[in-house]
């Protein structure tokens, strides 16, 4: 069974720390990860990360993928409180009818000024 | 990124009756899904919706409950049937482009039953 574990759960940190957040994974016939901040409701898309050791950027966010280890870290810089959100994981497998998104449990970021 | 829009965008509704959640996509979506978030936890894949014809419907789901329809490449509706108040969650449409792995959501629909 295809498995995403995000870590950790949950982080408090202060305004101008540096953040990384965690995601493994277990998955067969893996196609590409992809993460997402959600704030209220709707999942707002990031990343999506497809070749191990490019790291892909954007503003103070940066993530990257391990395929060999099967991990992708994001990494947020110089937090600020509108950084609080919860952070998803997301495997995209290809299956015989397709493909589709697994979630991991998703980390808990809050952002103290 | 493509725009997904969903209504409504709250609902509280009694025990035992149904609702229709719609989704609109623009024209460079051709993969939709319906999510379900419950409190506290991640996204739960319902199905996938398939233009024209039934949905394919995940482990766990069934159309009898969640009968999904998509009459056109760019909408389609869930209905969450004979509703519980263990079905009080967000539920989430989700669109992709057949080219791109890129999915987006729309904006959820908060359901609480009662």
């Amino acid at each position: 069974e295809d498995k995403v574990v995000q870590s950790p759960l949950s982080l408090v940190v202060h305004e101008g720390d540096t953040v990384t957040l965690n995601c493994s994974y277990e998955v067969t016939n893996f196609r590409s990860l992809l993460w997402y901040k959600q704030e209220k409701k709707a999942p707002t898309f990031l990343f999506m990360l497809t070749s191990s050791g490019i790291e892909k950027k954007s503003g103070r966010l940066s993530s990257i993928l391990d395929k060999k280890e099967l991990f992708s870290i994001l990494n947020i810089t110089a937090t600020q409180t509108g950084d609080s959100a919860v952070y998803l994981c997301a495997l995209r497998v290809l299956e015989t009818s397709g493909s589709r998104l697994t979630f991991g449990e998703g980390t808990q970021l809050t952002v103290n000024p | 990124s493509a725009v997904i829009s969903q209504k409504p965008s709250r609902d509280i509704c009694q025990r035992g009756t149904s609702l229709t959640i719609q989704c609109q996509v623009d024209s460079q979506v051709t993969m939709m899904f319906w999510y379900r978030q419950q409190p506290g936890q991640s996204l739960t894949l319902i199905a996938t919706a398939n233009q024209g014809s039934e949905a394919t419907y995940e482990s766990g789901f069934v159309i009898d409950k969640f009968p999904i329809s998509r009459p056109n490449l760019t909408f389609s509706t869930l209905t969450v049937s004979n509703m519980s108040p263990e079905d009080s969650s967000i539920y989430l449409c989700s669109g992709g482009r057949g080219s791109s792995e890129t999915q987006y959501f729309g904006p959820g629909t908060r359901l609480l039953v009662l």
